[in-house]
């Protein structure tokens, strides 16, 4: 069974700096994965996606994740956070083998100090 | 644009109750899904829709919810004799096509209490 785990309940970061909200993940074979912001009352908005290729994705909004095969990773990257990114971000994954749901990890809230 | 809409918003419900949920996705969107998000968790799968065939329901908790999209636009999801720990926000999402490559397109969701 696939799973995803985001060990941090939180992030916190000051304006400026770079941030990492950290995805490792758990299924047979190689991952599709995903990442999605969800503002408040809002729905969940679709950041970026790692298929295949180059281990280094980049998205909307400035975010980029990178794949690491070996540590069953996929941290998401911002080089300089903005205070408007405060959200709750989630991981999720995808067994590319036939039909499968899609697995979101518990999220991790994005807190940015000015 | 238009994206996925969901109706209504917030919903109450007196336990014992039935309610229906819907969802209209993005026009031409093959696939449907509903996911349940209960507080302080990542969205759970329920079921998945492609045009009016319902491929997936191994979600459902149980035998009270029901999922249906009879013209493969608009779906609706009915909770029947509604218990508190269906009390969560109930989310619909649509995809272009069937792949698994693609990424899913989200709806505010509803809230629902049931007390």
């Amino acid at each position: 069974a696939q799973s995803v785990a985001q060990p941090e309940d939180q992030v916190n970061v000051a304006e400026g700096n770079p941030l990492t909200v950290k995805c490792t993940y758990s299924v047979s074979g190689n991952p599709y994965l995903f990442w999605y912001v969800q503002y408040p009352n809002r729905g969940l908005q679709f950041l970026l996606k790692y298929i295949t290729g180059d281990n280094l994705v980049k998205g909307s909004y400035g975010f980029e994740a990178e794949f690491n095969k070996s540590q069953t990773s996929f941290h998401l990257k911002k080089p300089s956070a903005l205070v408007s990114d405060s959200a709750l971000y989630f991981c999720a994954v995808r067994d590319p083998s036939g039909y499968s749901t899609l697995t979101f990890g518990k999220g991790t809230m994005l807190l940015v100090s000015p | 644009g238009a994206g996925v809409s969901q109706s209504p918003r917030y919903k109450v419900a007196k336990r014992g109750q039935d309610v229906a949920l819907r969802c209209d996705p993005i026009s031409g969107h093959v696939s449907l899904f509903w996911y349940q998000q209960a507080l302080g968790q990542g969205p759970e799968f329920l079921t998945y829709f492609q045009n009016e065939a319902q491929l997936d329901k191994s979600g459902l908790p149980s035998d009270r919810f029901f999922a249906e999209r009879p013209e493969g636009s608009v779906s609706t999801l009915k909770i029947q004799r509604t218990q508190q720990e269906d009390s969560a926000v109930y989310l619909c999402a649509s995809s272009l096509g069937q792949g698994n490559i693609l990424e899913q397109y989200f709806g505010p969701g509803t809230r629902l209490t049931v007390t």
